[in-house]
């Protein structure tokens, strides 16, 4: 079965921090998918990123990174010079070949501070 | 840029009444999901859809609930009785293939009061 943990339920740090949340997720399937949602207090969920599970190489968009390893079954996403406007809750998620749902993880609350 | 638009953005019903939360999704896709985000919570999968018919559904997705594609363009998810339990956000989302990006409307709020 598919199952996605964010252990860190809430982050705070102080503008221009860099900061990391870790996703970590189980799956018996060789082809799955990976993805990162934001939720900005406005309540949408806006798309980051999609990583398939033959792609390891890490990826690189502005300020943000994610950290993709098979070994550890981990798919972290990192911060770069945080800023205020990052401050939203942010979900990972997995999906496999063949199926269609999305299964996400709790969530991770981050606050960016002045 | 493509958009799937939600409507209403919010609905307060009574218990026990029927309600229609309404989506029109990416125009050139051909995928289509709810899910819900009790608040606070994480964001949970209820059904998805494909060529006129439900090809998943989770257990939450049950005898009360159920989603219709009425014309080209719409894509509904009705609750026949709600209940106490069904207040949440609902969220729409869209893909062009299976394993593809789902992209999300900006959700409902279901107020069952």
């Amino acid at each position: 079965a598919q199952k996605v943990t964010q252990a860190q339920t809430e982050i705070s740090v102080v503008e221009k921090e860099d900061v990391t949340l870790d996703c970590v997720y189980e799956t018996r399937d060789t082809t799955y998918y990976l993805f990162w949602y934001k939720q900005p207090p406005s309540g949408e969920l806006v798309f980051l990123i999609r990583r398939n599970s033959f792609d390891e190489q890490n990826e690189i968009s502005g300020r943000y990174s994610w950290n993709f390893q098979k070994s550890t079954s981990s798919f972290n996403f990192t911060i770069t010079a945080s800023q205020v406007v990052d401050s939203a809750v942010y979900f990972c998620a997995q999906t496999f070949q063949g199926a269609q749902k999305l299964v996400f993880g709790q969530g991770t609350r981050l606050t960016i501070n002045p | 840029e493509p958009e799937v638009t939600q409507t209403p953005s919010h609905q307060v019903t009574q218990m026990g009444q029927e309600v229609i939360l309404r989506c029109v999704p990416i125009s050139n896709h051909l995928y289509f999901y709810w899910y819900r985000q009790i608040l606070g919570q994480k964001v949970e999968f209820l059904v998805s859809f494909y060529n006129n018919e439900i090809s998943e559904k989770s257990e939450i997705f049950d005898d009360q609930f159920s989603v219709e594609r009425p014309d080209g363009s719409n894509f509904t998810l009705k609750i026949r009785s709600t209940k106490l339990e069904d207040s949440a956000m609902y969220f729409c989302a869209s893909s062009d293939l299976r394993g593809s990006i789902q992209y999300f409307g900006a959700g409902t709020r279901l107020s069952v009061l």
